[in-house]
């Protein structure tokens, strides 16, 4: 699975909007872009994930560059209770194992 | 409807007892996965069961760590002779069977909170 960098931590004030980057530069062409957040003292939570069209629920929207190489999850209007650690993960579907594999992730603080 | 149960919820031993971790998982769902979190290493993926096909036991990090479902549904993570490396949270997570090319959303318990002393 390609490897995923993202920035250690973030601040966003409550009520705006708080947009994740992940840089995936050796994603290949079957890897999907999924994201998860982990609040605290709680299990990751699924968030959204997408191949290369842009996507949208009712937790954020999935935008993925052209090339693939990026991506940035947007939190529309960021909330007290969004504050986490926020996972970009890129990996294939219906492999042998469908195991998800954590990097570092981003810290998102939201402040009041 | 219930979601994925872990008990206990904290576990303090001594290094060199054995240690049982319990994992509920979402009624019906035939996949289950450990992972744990520790503070040195992150989240990292421990074992995983999909139906009767054999377990993938590739990220136990030693013959200590062994896991077993039973019936396809709860599952127990032991590690014997505990040490302190071994202190993390512990958590577990459910998904329902999918296929080739497909995939399916993983729930994830609250998680196990070991301590190793």
């Amino acid at each position: 699975d390609a490897k995923t960098t993202q920035p250690t931590s973030m601040d966003c004030a409550e009520g705006r909007a708080a947009n994740l980057p992940c840089n995936h530069s050796t994603i290949s062409g079957n890897e999907y872009v999924y994201w998860y957040r982990q609040i605290h003292s709680q299990g990751p939570q699924y968030i959204i994930h997408g191949l290369k069209n842009n996507e949208t629920n009712e937790m954020a929207s999935l935008i993925i560059t052209e090339d693939r190489k990026s991506s940035t999850l947007i939190l529309p209007h960021a909330t007290l209770r969004d504050t986490a650690v926020y996972y970009c993960i890129v990996r294939t579907h219906g492999g042998a194992t469908n195991k998800l594999i954590f990097g570092t992730g981003t810290l998102l603080a939201v402040q009041p | 409807g219930a979601g994925v149960s872990q008990s206990p919820s904290n576990k303090v031993t001594e290094k060199g007892k054995d240690v049982e971790l319990r994992c509920d998982p979402i009624s019906g769902h035939t996949a289950l996965y450990w992972y744990r979190q520790s503070l040195g290493q992150g989240l990292e993926f421990l074992i995983y069961f999909q139906g009767n096909s054999a377990p993938d036991k590739s990220g136990l990090p030693s013959d200590r760590f062994s896991a077993e479902r039973t019936g396809g549904s709860v599952s127990t993570l032991t590690i014997q002779r505990t040490q302190q490396e071994d202190s993390a949270v512990y958590l577990c997570a459910s998904s329902s069977s999918y296929g080739r090319g497909q995939w399916a959303e993983q729930f994830f318990g609250p998680g196990t909170r070991l301590t190793v002393l």
